[in-house]
């Protein structure tokens, strides 16, 4: 029952940004998105979330549309250590049965 | 401070077997996730505790189970173990309710192989 969309793969050179996309067209207003990354063999590690401005911190900027109908995760300057499997997650509310659901991501190679 | 801690890191058991894995959440946090995780479902929601009490569900049948102590600590079991059940269990905590905060804490997960 994930509520958004993302490519299954993605590539991009090193040291250039790494624009990840994510559809999440039936989000409610209140709901925040959520971004995610899992390092092969690691527990996933939290990025960064946003309501409807753009958000930017240490490890990446969010971009969210005026519509939140969709968002993109920049990494300005990949590296190598950036190749993951990038989830983007919007809260799923069912009868007050509220929860984070992740869907299948897209795995980032950063290519040398 | 010390992160999220799960133990064991890996287990075998048979079918029909039952198993319960430990997760120690970080100092301060009260809420803890759980998740499943396989190559052909990815990251799948089990339960969610907050203050000892499940607080949210996942769609998983009742031989997934969970409880947590009054030090947040959190134990998760599997009764009656299936060859489907082979997965990595992820435990996240957080200060508060994942939903209200959004940025859970992972452990490195216990990978559990049905025979």
């Amino acid at each position: 029952d994930a509520k958004t969309t993302q490519p299954p793969s993605m590539d991009c050179a090193e040291g250039r940004a790494a624009n990840l996309p994510c559809n999440h067209s039936t989000i409610s207003g209140n709901e925040y998105v959520y971004w995610y990354r899992q390092i092969h063999s690691q527990g996933p590690q939290y990025i960064i979330h946003g309501l409807k401005n753009n958000e930017t911190n240490e490890m990446a900027s969010l971009i969210i549309t005026e519509d939140r109908k969709s968002s993109t995760l920049i990494l300005p300057h990949a590296t190598l250590r950036d190749t993951a499997v990038y989830y983007c997650i919007v809260r799923v509310s069912n009868f007050g049965n509220e929860k984070l659901t992740f869907g299948t991501g897209t795995r980032l190679t950063i290519i040398p | 401070k010390a992160g999220v801690t799960q133990t064991p890191r890996y287990l075998i058991k048979t079918r029909g077997q039952q198993v319960t894995l430990s997760c120690s959440p970080i100092s301060g946090h009260r809420s803890v996730s759980w998740y499943q995780q396989t190559p052909g479902q990815g990251l799948q929601f089990l339960f969610e505790y907050f203050s000892e009490t499940q607080r949210n569900k996942g769609n998983f049948p009742g031989r997934f189970s969970g409880r947590q102590f009054s030090n947040s600590r959190s134990e998760m079991n599997v009764s009656t173990l299936e060859l489907g059940d082979s997965a990595l269990y992820l435990c996240a905590s957080s200060l508060v309710l994942a939903v209200f905060t959004g940025e859970l804490f992972f452990g490195e997960g216990s990978r559990l192989t049905v025979l």
